[in-house]
């Protein structure tokens, strides 16, 4: 089993903060980190997919990075927004089939 | 990109029955993933399901309790066996091709096991 750990668990913001979460894993056999944004009762839909140690990626107000070397990326939004409300889960991918997740960051935004 | 639909969308069922969830992707794929997340756990891989083969199973998941069918390129279906209340999870499907590549999922199916 492989420990992707993610924090932090939760957050509560005022619309307009700027928020990040952090997600670590294992720096051996590292293939992709993968990011997810997960609303209720929707499909968990992908933000980023990031491969390269240094590797920085940016889609409108949301932007993470990615340090393979020591094993942590950081999911980065500016101006938080109520519609930025979800779930945000990280995934490690080795050379197996499986993507391996943390257990999410939960973001509340409130106006 | 990939448009995944699973059926049904929640259900709740008795201990000891068992419920078997479609998952329909509107283009061929070669690989589907079955994942479930249990309360305040993680998404877990169940299995694999590839179209004319046995699917694989992941460590700590077994046959009996999760058959899988794959019979074409577009559908899978995953059953959950004599069903317990440590079954209540949500499960959804998945489909992606190589190891950086985007992974899409379905919407998943809501289990409560009574």
């Amino acid at each position: 089993i492989l420990n992707v750990e993610q924090s932090p668990q939760s957050l509560h913001v005022q619309e307009g903060d700027s928020t990040n979460f952090t997600c670590s894993f294992p720096s051996s056999n590292f293939y992709a980190l993968h990011w997810y944004r997960w609303e209720t009762a929707k499909s968990p839909k992908a933000l980023f997919v990031m491969t390269l140690n240094g590797d920085e990626k940016k889609k409108g107000r949301i932007s993470a990075t990615l340090n393979t070397k020591e094993g942590y990326s950081y999911l980065y939004i500016k101006g938080s927004q109520p519609e930025d409300s979800a779930t945000y889960l990280c995934a490690f991918k080795d050379s197996g089939y499986a993507l391996n997740f943390g257990k999410g960051t939960s973001l509340l935004v409130t106006p | 990109s990939a448009v995944i639909s699973q059926k049904p969308s929640r259900d709740i069922c008795q201990r000891g029955t068992s419920l078997t969830i479609q998952c329909q992707v509107d283009s061929q794929v070669t690989m589907m993933f079955w994942y479930r997340q249990q309360p305040g756990q993680s998404l877990t891989l169940i299995a694999t399901a590839n179209q004319g083969s046995e699917a694989t199973y992941e460590s700590g998941f077994v046959i009996d309790k999760f058959p899988i069918s794959r019979p074409n390129l577009t559908f899978s279906t995953l059953t959950v066996s004599n069903m317990s209340p440590e079954d209540s999870s949500i499960y959804l499907c998945s489909v992606g091709r190589g190891h950086t590549d985007t992974q899409y999922f379905g919407p998943g199916t809501r289990l409560t096991v009574l």
